[in-house]
């Protein structure tokens, strides 16, 4: 059964911070990896989609990567910004199933 | 224009009732699938449809029923309904394999009482 965990569960920064999110998998045998993002009280939105031979996904100031023979993604996020406070969570397909982490809620203060 | 649609949004129900809730996907996914978001906020797949036949059904209640008339529709149907049935649940989709990734519904967020 594949278990995903989230580290860490929260994080507070001052705006211009750069975010280190990370993400574990116990098992590497996953067809793809996926990012997204929630805020209160809405749907996901995914951010990054990263294929299981590749090594990151870029978009704009996020940056994902992806190791998958240690079963570890990491979410990068440049330069934070106020609008950036959401939960991330990460989900990874075994199977055509998604299985989810618990999230990381950031909190980026002006 | 949206790509997966769910109705309704907000659901507050008696416990005992029975109450469907309605998934609709756009993007000419082959693949529907239902998640539920816990008071903590963890998801967790309930089902999955593949064009029209279930291929995921993991430990749930068989008061929960799922029914996909056609493959762009997966609705789940909820009889009697418990106080621990609260939660947000959320429809999704995606291609079969999903190579695409997975494009979620805004959810509904169902409150017993």
């Amino acid at each position: 059964k594949q278990e995903v965990t989230q580290i860490p569960a929260a994080l507070s920064v001052p705006e211009g911070e750069n975010l280190v999110l990370n993400c574990s998998f116990t098992d590497s045998a996953i067809y793809n990896l996926q990012w997204f993002r929630q805020d209160p009280g809405k749907g996901l939105t995914s951010l990054l989609l990263i294929q299981s031979s590749q090594r990151e996904q870029t978009s704009g100031r996020l940056n994902a990567s992806l190791d998958k023979s240690s079963g570890r993604s990491t979410l990068y996020i440049a330069a934070s910004q106020p609008g950036d406070s959401a939960t991330y969570l990460c989900a990874v397909v075994n199977d055509y199933k998604l299985s989810f982490g618990a999230g990381t809620t950031v909190t980026v203060r002006a | 224009d949206t790509a997966v649609s769910q109705t309704p949004k907000y659901l507050v129900t008696q416990m005992g009732n029975d109450k469907s809730i309605k998934c609709e996907q756009n993007l000419g996914h082959d693949t529907m699938y239902w998640y539920k978001q816990d008071s903590k906020k963890f998801l967790k797949i309930m089902f999955s449809y593949n064009n029209k036949e279930l291929i995921i059904n993991e430990t749930v209640p068989n008061r929960f029923s799922p029914k996909s008339p056609d493959k762009a529709h997966l609705n789940l149907h909820i009889n009697s309904l418990e106080l621990g049935d609260s939660a947000v649940y959320f429809c999704a989709s995606s291609q079969k394999p999903p190579y695409y990734g997975y494009t979620f519904g805004s959810g509904t967020r169902l409150t017993v009482v």
